[in-house]
């Protein structure tokens, strides 16, 4: 499968635990999202990479999530100190980067749930 | 697996009859556009795409329509087939920034035999 892919799929954790979550994004795109959707709604922008480069944040990540990806390649977003409004379905999209090329491929999302 | 989209708008069909869904969107400089289905426990997958420069698209059983006017697109469904039922969102996107998308709330589609 040459696809997006995310690990794990389901993550349970306590309130007060931190999580990370990994993605892999198609081979050779160089541009990397990270969303989080809640239930009922349409996924929501978080932040966005090009190649190793951290180069967008939305107002939605605060100072308890960092997300990285180090040699421009897979990526990894942390959350610490996990709280309930955290729960939610986290998707990580990948996209080539060229102009004639807009499309965001989406993986499968990890679905946090924080208790 | 968990259902998106527990509370949103749904638009029930018949098999085979046509499917139209409506999408507003909210920034007049959006220049590109998208149709994603997302089924229950999956990433959301590409259905179709529009530029601003054009008002139709056509795919597979697909077309979209965009009416920068009034802020509006809507898929057209062909022919809906079971495997059609899911939650459809339309996203916009300014190509000339990062290229983030934002999404609209979603409509879910219960295709009936």
């Amino acid at each position: 499968d040459t696809g997006v892919s995310q690990d794990p799929r389901h993550k349970i954790t306590k309130r007060g635990q931190n999580v990370t979550f990994r993605c892999d994004p198609i081979s050779e795109h160089n541009r990397l999202y990270w969303y989080r959707q809640t239930l009922g709604q349409g996924p929501e922008f978080l932040t966005y990479f090009q190649n190793e480069a951290q180069l967008e944040k939305s107002r939605l990540l605060s100072d308890r999530f960092s997300a990285e990806r180090p040699k421009g390649s897979f990526s990894t977003l942390e959350i610490q100190r996990t709280e309930q409004g955290d729960s939610a379905m986290y998707l990580c999209a990948s996209s080539p980067g060229d102009y004639l090329s807009n499309e965001q491929f989406f993986g499968p999302g990890t679905r946090l749930t924080v208790l | 697996g968990e259902s998106v989209g527990l509370h949103l708008p749904t638009l029930s069909v018949q098999e085979g009859d046509n499917s139209i869904i409506n999408c507003a969107y909210s920034n007049s400089a959006s220049d590109y556009f998208i149709w994603y289905k997302q089924e229950s426990g999956k990433g959301p997958q590409f259905i179709i795409d529009i530029r601003s420069n054009m008002d139709k698209r056509q795919g597979q059983r697909v077309t979209v329509l965009l009416n920068k006017t009034v802020k509006h697109l809507s898929l057209q469904i062909a022919a809906t087939q079971p495997g059609d039922s899911a939650v459809y969102f339309c996203a916009e996107m300014f190509s000339g920034g990062y290229n983030k998308l934002i999404f609209g709330a979603g409509t879910r589609l219960a295709v009936h035999p």
